[in-house]
């Protein structure tokens, strides 16, 4: 079982629609992260929490905005997405301030714009 | 800047044969190095790291030495299995800096019985 968990595990919207994807760890890391990820691609990073603050953006647009309410949760609010935004979106977690922590990676949210 | 480049895939094997995946890396300074593995329908998974020279990082059967000289970290098992079929991306985090995780393409592995 992952120590990270995503909700939810498919998600299907419209253009026009508003979503939250919702990720949780509870193993005390302080640095999280979301990723996107195209088919047959790696991992694309979006964002970075560090000590439940914005640390890194990697340029995405504002149609993407992340929050984190807690060391725990990670949230990424979704608005007015586009078709080719369609991706396993992943979450994932590690000690921060530390090269050499691992990241730990939920199984993702399966996300198809229509 | 920062790079990770893996031998293209899919690699296909029978059972029982032996592995390699190449893994080779740019970068300033001495990274950490990572094998992640990722099967269907899943997030990625830490497989084995290490994290300065001449460190061989071990798991599941799994091998790679960090070797600064060839700036490499090639992935090795000896007897690959049916379950071992996903696909493995090498990648490195900068011990400074940012801390960002750089991704090789992925190398796809599929093994047959």
């Amino acid at each position: 079982d992952t120590e990270v968990t995503q909700t939810p595990k498919h998600l299907v919207m419209g253009m026009t629609n508003k979503k939250s994807l919702k990720c949780e760890q509870h193993m005390g890391h302080r640095a999280m992260y979301w990723y996107k990820q195209k088919a047959k691609k790696p991992p694309e990073l979006m964002f970075v929490y560090s000590y439940e603050k914005l640390s890194i953006n990697e340029s995405v647009p504002s149609r993407f905005s992340p929050e984190c309410p807690n060391s725990s949760l990670l949230n990424l609010h979704l608005h007015a997405l586009q078709p080719e935004d369609s991706a396993l979106y992943l979450c994932a977690s590690s000690q921060a301030g530390q090269g050499n922590s691992p990241l730990h990676f939920g199984n993702g949210t399966r996300l198809t714009v229509t | 800047g920062d790079s990770v480049t893996q031998m293209e895939g899919p690699v296909t094997l029978s059972e029982e044969a032996f592995l390699t995946i190449n893994c080779t890396y740019t970068a300033t300074g001495y990274p950490s190095l990572f094998w992640y593995v990722q099967y269907p329908g899943e997030g990625l998974q830490l497989l084995l790291k290490a994290t300065k020279a001449d460190d061989k990082g071990s798991n599941k059967g799994f091998e790679a030495t960090y070797r600064k000289e060839t700036t490499s970290f090639h992935l090795e098992k000896g007897s690959v299995q049916v379950s071992d079929s996903a696909v493995y991306f090498c990648a490195l985090t900068r011990n400074t800096g940012g801390f960002k995780t750089i991704f090789g393409a992925g190398t796809r592995l599929f093994v047959k019985a």
